[in-house]
């Protein structure tokens, strides 16, 4: 079982604003991060350490967090961000990593 | 740029052991941490452990201490991840994954193409 809590699924309107969420007691130490994952393709890392974007990641993709739950907004949906999305973080050891068990996200 | 390409896909029977490669290339293989991480058919991501390329030090998640082993040969800049006593399962998709650049080193960044490992009798 994991340790990060997420909502099985979510749906959101083309264009519209969706939160995502992700729950654990070792958020409350650690920071989460986020990865996006389309059928047949290896996750993408969008945001990590809380609210930070790699390079070519839109800016629609934010994060943010408080006390024991991080989130993953995406401002402005599009058809394109139809995927399942993992929160991760450290686990209340702070020695392993551990996932959530991902949500998927439908763009209607 | 980044590359990390995998061994192809194993079938194995229950009991056996199976050895996965990451040969990565397009970075400094010894800089970056490498993580395996594991996804089961229609289910979610689950971490395996990491290994230190330059020291070959390892932290394995605990559901797997006792049965995985990772290693690496740093003259041909190749990760290996080997599973033993295979159950039905552990089929599914083997992944390794870089470390981020930036941030903890519990982060995987660059992911190599998966393996599928399937255990059955």
């Amino acid at each position: 079982s994991s340790e990060l809590t997420q909502d099985p699924a979510v749906s959101v309107a083309l264009g519209q604003t969706v939160r995502i969420t992700c729950q654990g007691d070792s958020l409350r130490s650690y920071y989460a991060s986020w990865y996006q994952q389309k059928p047949g393709q290896a996750p993408v890392l969008v945001i990590y350490d809380k609210n930070n974007r790699p390079s070519g990641i839109p800016d629609r993709f934010s994060g943010s967090s408080s006390g024991d739950t991080a989130s993953l907004t995406i401002t402005g949906a599009q058809a394109e961000d139809e995927a399942d999305y993992y929160c991760n973080s450290r686990d209340s050891s702070g020695n392993h990593l551990v996932f959530g068990g991902g949500t998927k996200l439908t763009v209607l | 740029q980044v590359q990390l390409v995998q061994s192809g896909a194993e079938v194995k029977k229950p009991g056996a052991s199976v050895k996965v490669s990451c040969k990565a290339s397009g970075y400094t293989f010894t800089g970056y941490y490498m993580h395996w991480v594991r996804q089961a058919p229609g289910q979610g991501l689950e971490w395996m452990g990491w290994i230190n390329p330059n020291s070959g030090g390892t932290n394995y998640a605990q559901q797997f201490q006792g049965r995985v082993t990772m290693t690496r040969d740093t003259s041909i800049t190749t990760a290996y991840m080997e599973l033993s006593r295979l159950r039905s399962d552990d089929t599914a998709v083997y992944y390794c994954a870089r470390n981020f650049p930036y941030g903890s080193k519990f982060l995987p960044g660059d992911w190599g193409q998966g393996t599928l490992v399937t255990v059955s009798s």
